[in-house]
């Protein structure tokens, strides 16, 4: 069935460190990918998102590659910031007419000063 | 511009009583998703709600309903509850039948003792 599996967390990085968050899916199709974060209290905001392969979405920093062949969807980002300690879930969109979404379980990420 | 809203905050019952938790889509948008997101996991899709009917459901049971108001608002409503179905309730709107960004609200805390 339909599932995303990401790398367990907690992630625990210094400030300005590298940030790879793995993730795969399990889908039938080409379904659009995303990553949402949450912060602590908060609901979830979309991060980034890519709608076919080989397209890269980025925002803040942030980039995630479409890879089809592999089916990931793999969070990087260059330079972590203290701000940027959250919850990243990356999810895919299963399309039926309706669009509902499909999450993993959430990686934890802790920066530190 | 409002965003997502939802209320309560936080909720607390007991099994075996029923509960309603209510949300608000952001403006200009005409579909609205309720998801279940337990302690430490990923939300899971409930059901969606276009032109105030039930489009797409996703594995819960019967106990679990919702409606749509015209004014594109939205309720759910859970029966019998049981110390399960305690979590965060996030409830997402979006534009399209949900083909859009999907917009998440602040969570209701639903505790079951």
């Amino acid at each position: 069935g339909d599932s995303v599996t990401q790398m367990e967390g907690p992630v625990t990085l210094s400030e300005e460190a590298f940030l790879t968050i793995n993730c795969t899916y399990t889908a039938t199709g080409y379904p659009s990918l995303f990553w949402y974060v949450q912060y602590p209290g908060e609901g979830l905001q979309l991060l980034l998102k890519a709608t076919k392969a080989d397209d890269k979405g980025s925002n803040k920093g942030f980039e995630a590659t479409y890879r089809k062949e592999t089916t990931s969807f793999h969070l990087e980002k260059g330079s972590v910031q203290v701000s940027d300690s959250a919850v990243y879930f990356c999810a895919f969109g299963v399309n039926t007419g309706f669009q509902k979404l499909v999450f993993g379980t959430g990686t934890r990420l802790l920066v530190s000063p | 511009d409002a965003g997502v809203t939802q209320s309560p905050t936080h909720l607390i019952k007991t099994r075996g009583q029923q509960v309603t938790l209510r949300c608000s889509p952001k403006s200009g948008h005409d579909t609205v998703s309720w998801y279940q997101q337990a302690l430490g996991q990923g939300p899971q899709f409930i059901f969606q709600y276009y032109e105030e009917e039930e489009r797409q459901r996703g594995n819960f049971p019967d106990r679990f309903s919702g409606h749509q108001f015209p004014n594109y608002s939205s309720e759910l409503n859970v029966n019998a509850l049981l110390l399960g179905d305690s979590a965060l309730y996030l409830c997402a709107s979006s534009s399209g039948q949900g083909m859009d960004e999907q917009y998440f609200g602040p969570g209701t805390r639903l505790t079951v003792t």
